[in-house]
């Protein structure tokens, strides 16, 4: 099946830096992926919509200048955490529709982020 | 996309068949179900969806109501790898751009040795 990666899988970071989280589809091309942000013992949360060629699209609340997203090709994309601070601390996931079935959504592995 | 109610948490016994129930009582038409699970700190993984006939794959079996206001995912002989939160989501599906979807809070499985 279809295969999203990410990177890095974990990341620890001091607080007001920046952290770049890559998301990848192996072997399909994807115009669209998702960013999600998952809390400890919280369901996913969307945060938006990653368009390749064009200007992402962000889910009510989350800040668009903080969340800089970044999908420069049919294959990455790109989530950077600007000036982090702990509350920022989450599991970040991205996802993108399968090629061969639009309907079903394949899932990077997550990307662990702590803020000191 | 419609909404779901799901149990919080349960149990089932290693081997035996887990019966997950979803409740989607305000689903219209067009709306179909997929189901998704997540297992601790990884990437929500794909099960398996339907519309209104029952389903099968490799991993599950999906049965859905003649009226389409609820629906049984079946792990037919559970393994204790099948411990994860189970995600019902009711929605129609999108052929280009915002297939974004939207999870509710899941039931959390546990596989009991």
């Amino acid at each position: 099946g279809a295969v999203v990666s990410q990177h890095p899988s974990r990341v620890i970071c001091k607080s007001g830096t920046s952290v770049k989280i890559e998301c990848r589809s192996l072997d399909f091309q994807a115009t669209t992926m998702f960013w999600y942000r998952q809390f400890p013992k919280q369901s996913l949360m969307l945060m938006a919509t990653s368009n390749e060629g064009s200007k992402a699209t962000y889910e009510q609340g989350v800040e668009k200048d903080k969340f800089l997203i970044n999908h420069a090709s049919l294959t990455l994309s790109t989530l950077t955490v600007t000036s982090a601070h702990p509350e920022d601390s989450s599991f970040y996931i991205c996802s993108a529709p399968g090629t061969l079935s639009a309907d079903t959504q394949y899932f990077g592995p997550g990307t662990r982020l702590t803020v000191l | 996309d419609a909404k779901t109610t799901q149990p919080t948490s349960m149990d089932c016994a290693e081997g035996r068949a887990a019966n997950l129930p979803c409740n989607h009582s305000t689903i219209s038409g067009n709306e179909y179900v997929y189901w998704y699970r997540q297992i601790h700190s990884q990437g929500p993984q794909y099960i398996i969806h339907g519309l209104k006939n029952n389903e099968t794959n490799e991993m599950a079996s999906l049965i859905i109501t003649e009226d389409r206001k609820s629906s049984t995912l079946i792990l037919p002989h559970a393994t204790l790898r099948d411990t994860a939160v189970y995600y019902c989501i009711v929605r129609v599906p999108k052929k280009l751009g915002n297939e974004k979807l939207t999870f509710g809070t899941g039931t959390r499985l546990t596989i009991i040795p």
